[in-house]
Order: structure tokens, then C-alpha cells, then sequence
């Protein structure tokens, strides 16, 4: 079956403008995880869906950075006033959210952001 | 700061030699523990994972880990290396309580021929 996608892949943008990340995670998984993967550093938990349930927000570096989870599957990560230091590859990732933090991730190919 | 930290940044093996890959992590209380692999141009995926049970655990493709909670370490294993081998290693942690995954730097392991 079709795995997690994300786009657009690459994303070229001037600081100061927002821009939109989407992710389409796979079908019936109900967790849903953004991470930030800047050059030379590890994953960066950001943002974290369940269900209907309030996202777990408290990996979002700044107000600049929000994300929605529309209908429980689609996601879009939103960057506002972006910032040179807001490069960096965005990861996506869902799980069944059967079994919580030791479900399996299932990560998209990323949206490599960078902001001149 | 609590983190999840993997010394060796770039390890370069000949094929056949066996492969020891350190993670450490520093969170306290029950934790879950994962390598996840992401080979050239395709997307992160798991490797294997501890939650309970014995120590040691297999996954795919003939590696192994060891929890050894005394030392805070779930190093990677591999008695064998071949050259479809080479990628980028990632350790993670997840605590039991809370969401959040907690991911090392990662180790680029190069097999050479």
C-alpha cells in the first residue's frame, strides 16, 4: 500500500514568507508526527497528533510554527515570517497509534526547506 | 540536557567486518528504544525496537541490539557487514510517559567493497 508522501519535496522560499508543508500519512494510521532534521543534527520532535485528541505541541521551537490535522489524516505544517535558521529537512511521520511510543514510525521522504 | 547520543559520527568498514554502533541516552525512568536505518534516497524505517522483555533483540537483516540498562546503552550490532549495509543509522528513545521520540545525530556507515 501506498506509504506517508509529503510535499512539495523541496521548498526554496525568501525569508520573511510563509510557506505550507503538507503530509498525507498512511491510511487508518491515527498518530501523526512532524520532526525537523537541521544539517548535522538528529530529529527534532516538533508536533504530534493522536485521534481527535489536542495535539502535543510542545516541540514547536516558536509561534511561528503551527500545524492542523484536518479530518484526522491530511497535515500541514505552516512556517510564518520564515527565518534563515528555519532550514532544514521536515520530516513527517505516522504510526497505527495502537500501541502509543512503541508503535513503529513510518516516515515520508521529507520537505527539504530552504529560506535565502 | 537530556539527550540520546551517538559518538561514532562516520564509521567506514570492508565488507565482512563486524559493525558496533553506540548509542547512549540519558533519560531516566522506563524507556523504549529503536534504530532506525534510512539507506541512499529512501525514507527512514525501523531496524528494531525494545520496549520489554529480553534485552537482546533481533531485527531485520541480521542486525541486533542490547539494552543494558545499567549503562544506559542499546548499541547496534552486526557480525557481518555487506556493502547494501551502508546508510545512515539513527538510535531514538521514547519515554512512557509523554509522545515524544527522541533521535541521535545519526552514524553514516560506509561499506566498502
Amino acid at each position: 500500500g501506498a506509504g506517508v508522501s509529503q510535499s512539495p519535496s523541496n521548498k526554496v522560499t525568501e525569508k520573511g514568507k510563509d510557506v505550507e508543508l503538507r503530509c498525507d500519512p498512511i491510511s487508518g494510521h491515527t498518530a501523526l508526527y512532524w520532526y525537523r532534521q537541521s544539517l548535522g543534527q538528529g530529529l527534532e520532535f516538533l508536533i504530534y497528533f493522536q485521534g481527535n485528541s489536542a495535539p502535543d505541541k510542545s516541540g514547536l521551537p516558536s509561534d511561528r510554527f503551527s500545524a492542523e490535522r484536518t479530518g484526522g489524516s491530511v497535515s500541514t505544517l505552516t512556517i510564518q515570517r520564515t527565518q534563515q535558521e528555519d532550514s532544514a529537512v521536515y520530516l513527517c511521520a505516522s504510526s497505527s497509534g495502537l500501541a502509543g511510543v512503541t508503535d513503529t514510525q513510518y516516515f515520508g521522504p521529507g520537505t527539504r526547506l530552504t529560506v535565502l | 540536557a537530556q539527550s540520546v547520543s551517538q559518538h561514532n559520527h562516520h564509521v567506514i568498514l570492508s565488507e565482512a567486518a563486524s559493525l558496533e554502533l553506540g548509542c547512549n541516552y540519558s533519560y531516566g525512568g522506563t524507556v523504549n528504544l529503536f534504530w532506525y536505518v534510512q539507506y541512499p534516497g529512501q525514507h527512514l524505517q525501523l531496524l528494531l525496537k525494545y520496549f520489554s522483555g529480553d534485552p537482546l533483540v533481533k531485527g531485520i537483516k541480521g542486525f541486533e541490539a542490547e539494552f543494558i540498562k545499567s549503562k544506559f546503552s542499546f548499541n547496534l550490532r552486526k557480525p557481518s557487514v555487506q556493502w547494501s549495509d551502508t546508510a545512515e543509522y539513527f538510535c531514538a528513545v521514547s519515554r512512557r510517559t509523554g509522545n515524544q521520540f527522541y533521535f541521535g545525530t545519526g552514524t553514516s556507515l560506509t561499506v566498502i567493497p
